[in-house]
């Protein structure tokens, strides 16, 4: 069965340093989406992606972050200078369409910063 | 916009126990109604969805959750639960006329099984 794969599962970095979590999202899906869920509260949209721009971006989602779609499979979230409080989970998923398709997600990145 | 409560963060109960979890929205449009869960260690996997039609909605694992837009809510429930569905229950919401799967989840909810 096809899935979303996140690399890597779980990564530390120092305050201050530019990370980059990567996504493999499903072949055929056309819609990107970055999720966060720091711990203990609730899982938020960061960003969507379509057609090679970001479609919708939520008021987290400021100057420090980009995503990417560098070739045909990977789909990127880059953080530039990290602070303590991105520190979160991290959820890469797809769409074939919208709305009333499914969303796969998947495993997700433990970001620690430290 | 939209907002989603759940109204209990953790459901403790024995095995094949009814169970029901709990969860309220609000939007001023049309929506599109999920429940996902997550296993330990694990990403978000999709039980069921509400989009239009038959409000009961029967997802995988014997779970199934009735859509009541009067009342706004919609709740998750399995008449006899297993060890196995120890996880965490998430509500989501999106707008159906929107152009993005733009979700907007609840806290979540913590079931436990016990033997």
């Amino acid at each position: 069965e096809p899935e979303v794969t996140q690399t890597p599962s779980h990564q530390v970095t120092q305050m201050g340093q530019e990370v980059i979590l990567r996504c493999v999202p499903i072949s055929n899906h056309l819609y990107f989406y970055w999720y966060r869920q720091i711990l203990g509260q609730k899982v938020e949209f960061l960003v969507s992606f379509y057609n090679n721009e970001i479609s919708e971006k939520s008021e987290i989602f400021d100057d420090q972050f980009s995503v990417e779609r560098p070739d045909g499979s990977n789909f990127t979230l880059k953080i530039r200078s990290t602070k303590l409080e991105d520190s979160a989970m991290y959820f890469c998923a797809s769409s074939k369409g919208q709305g009333n398709t499914e969303a796969f997600f998947g495993q997700g990145t433990r970001l620690t910063v430290v | 916009a939209q907002s989603v409560t759940q109204l209990d963060s953790q459901v403790p109960v024995f095995e094949e126990a009814p169970v029901e979890l709990r969860c309220n929205y609000s939007s001023s449009v049309s929506v599109y109604l999920f429940w996902y869960v997550q296993y330990p260690n694990q990403g978000l996997q999709l039980l069921l969805k509400y989009l239009s039609g038959s409000t009961l909605v029967k997802g995988i694992n014997g779970f199934e959750a009735e859509f009541n837009k009067s009342q706004t809510s919609f709740h998750l429930r399995k008449p006899s639960v297993h060890i196995s569905d120890t996880a965490e229950y998430f509500c989501a919401v999106t707008g159906s006329g929107g152009s993005n799967y733009k979700l907007t989840f609840g806290k979540g909810t913590l079931l436990t099984v016990n033997p």
